[in-house]
């Protein structure tokens, strides 16, 4: 199992501004995925954040937006650059293998005006 | 693209009662599913992962079936309590696949 801690675990923005999103993993994994819930949508896949290389990010999003640092095996952020009103979403990290059932942090709402 | 459905979108039960939900997911080149339990303000929690067609797991009141030949699994609540409110995901993987897709949810809420 795996204990991840996630901050903040909500914040309002105004549009144009940045937030990065925190997530310590209480072991070490191999990679870490970032996902976005949309009001009424389903869990999407940002980005796959894996030590020592470039995220893998997912179609439809990309670096500029959604940069990602992965220092090292415990710790991850993802950051929401120049935000819009759209980026109002509920942002959850990950740990864990896709035939393994996957380890979430608490999420961060965010909201933007 | 992938397409996992859940059905219904919410639902609403008393105490006591027993409710199910469906998640329907491509037929094909299946790989494994899993359920969550997501409470509002904590993190999403694994209920199942199911990789064999006729697959059936329980855990407590809750149980899961499987029918990759068909493309649906169904979740079981035994008689609902409140503490049972929450939205209930699926995820399916294709075989080949990388990465978890994800139904909408249904959302769940227990009146006592």
């Amino acid at each position: 199992s795996a204990v991840i801690s996630q901050k903040p675990s909500r914040d309002i923005c105004q549009r144009g501004t940045s937030l990065t999103i925190q997530c310590q993993v209480d072991s070490q994994v191999t990679m870490m995925f970032w996902y976005r819930q949309q009001p009424g949508q389903s869990l999407t896949l940002i980005a796959t954040a894996n030590q020592g290389s470039e995220a893998t990010y997912e179609s439809g999003f990309v670096i500029d937006k959604f940069p990602i640092s992965r220092p090292n095996l415990t710790f991850s952020t993802l950051t929401v650059s120049n935000m819009s009103p759209e980026d109002s979403s509920i942002y959850l990290c990950s740990v864990g293998g896709v035939s393994e059932k996957l380890f979430f942090g608490s999420g961060t709402q965010l909201s933007v005006l | 693209i992938l397409n996992v459905e859940q059905s219904p979108q919410s639902l609403h039960v008393q105490e006591g009662d027993s409710t199910n939900f469906t998640c329907s997911f491509p037929s094909s080149n299946f790989y494994a599913l899993h359920w969550y339990r997501w409470e509002t303000a904590k993190s999403p929690e694994a209920l199942f992962v199911m990789t064999l067609n006729g697959d059936e797991k329980k855990k407590g009141r809750i149980s899961a079936t499987l029918n990759t030949k068909e493309g649906y699994s169904y979740l079981y609540i035994k008689g609902s309590q409140p503490e049972d409110s929450a939205t209930y995901l699926c995820a399916f993987i294709a075989e080949y696949g990388n990465k978890l897709v994800f139904g909408a949810g249904t959302i769940l809420r227990v009146k006592s």
